[in-house]
């Protein structure tokens, strides 16, 4: 089944203590980008992969760090999380990113930063 | 950077009717304007999408305009049912693709059976 798969769906942590959300798709896509979802601001971009090893930021990078060494994962760090990165995360993946093709959304990630 | 402003936030319609829900955006250069449903608890699913080189376009129940020249698009939902209730995204990106998408800030659409 094709699909994006993130992990974990629910996460507790306290500041300053590093974690990693993972997202991989298997679907072959070139595309691939993190969202967050906060309450009356809609998605907004974190990073976004063109193609492996090719990051680069969206409108709110400040905080996370990315990396895509292969096709099919892009997980999403926070070196030292902090409670105003508490959101729900979303990893989306497309055939490429330059044509207007579906985003695949992966099942989210809600994070608590107590 | 692109913005993009969505209202209303909140619409709630009687089941059977018409659902309009309208969004504007601020970089003249974008050319790809897609919509995405969100139902409680799940991810988004793109709906309907339109590029700008074209002003209209349908899929069954589901429609969206797109004017360049004021640099708005609206979603058209006719003859609403109670599956239609969701939150709602539009956005908005140039070079016709999602390299750089931005959503507007949702809309909840409720249908009153």
């Amino acid at each position: 089944e094709a699909q994006v798969t993130q992990n974990p769906r629910y996460l507790i942590t306290v500041t300053g203590k590093k974690l990693t959300v993972t997202c991989s798709q298997n679907m072959n896509h070139e595309y691939m980008s993190w969202y967050r979802q906060d309450p009356g601001l809609g998605l907004r971009q974190i990073y976004y992969s063109m193609n492996v090893e090719v990051t680069d930021k969206g409108d709110v990078p400040e905080g996370y760090k990315v990396s895509r060494k292969e096709k099919r994962n892009f997980p999403l760090i926070l070196e030292s999380p902090s409670p105003n990165q508490t959101s729900l995360y979303f990893c989306a993946s497309s055939l490429t990113g330059g044509a207007p093709e579906k985003l695949f959304f992966g099942s989210g990630t809600q994070l608590s930063v107590l | 950077g692109e913005n993009v402003e969505q209202h209303p936030s909140t619409l709630s319609v009687q089941e059977g009717d018409s659902a309009v829900i309208k969004c504007t955006y601020s970089d003249s250069a974008s050319n790809y304007f897609p919509w995405y449903k969100q139902e409680l608890g799940k991810r988004p699913q793109l709906i309907i999408d339109i590029r700008s080189n074209v002003g209209e376009k349908k899929d069954q129940r589901i429609a969206v305009t797109l004017n360049k020249t004021a640099k708005h698009f609206s979603l058209h939902i006719t003859e609403t049912q109670p599956e239609d209730s969701a939150v709602y995204f539009c956005a908005a990106s140039r070079d016709f693709g999602n390299e750089k998408l931005t959503f507007g800030t949702g809309t909840r659409l409720t249908i009153i059976p």
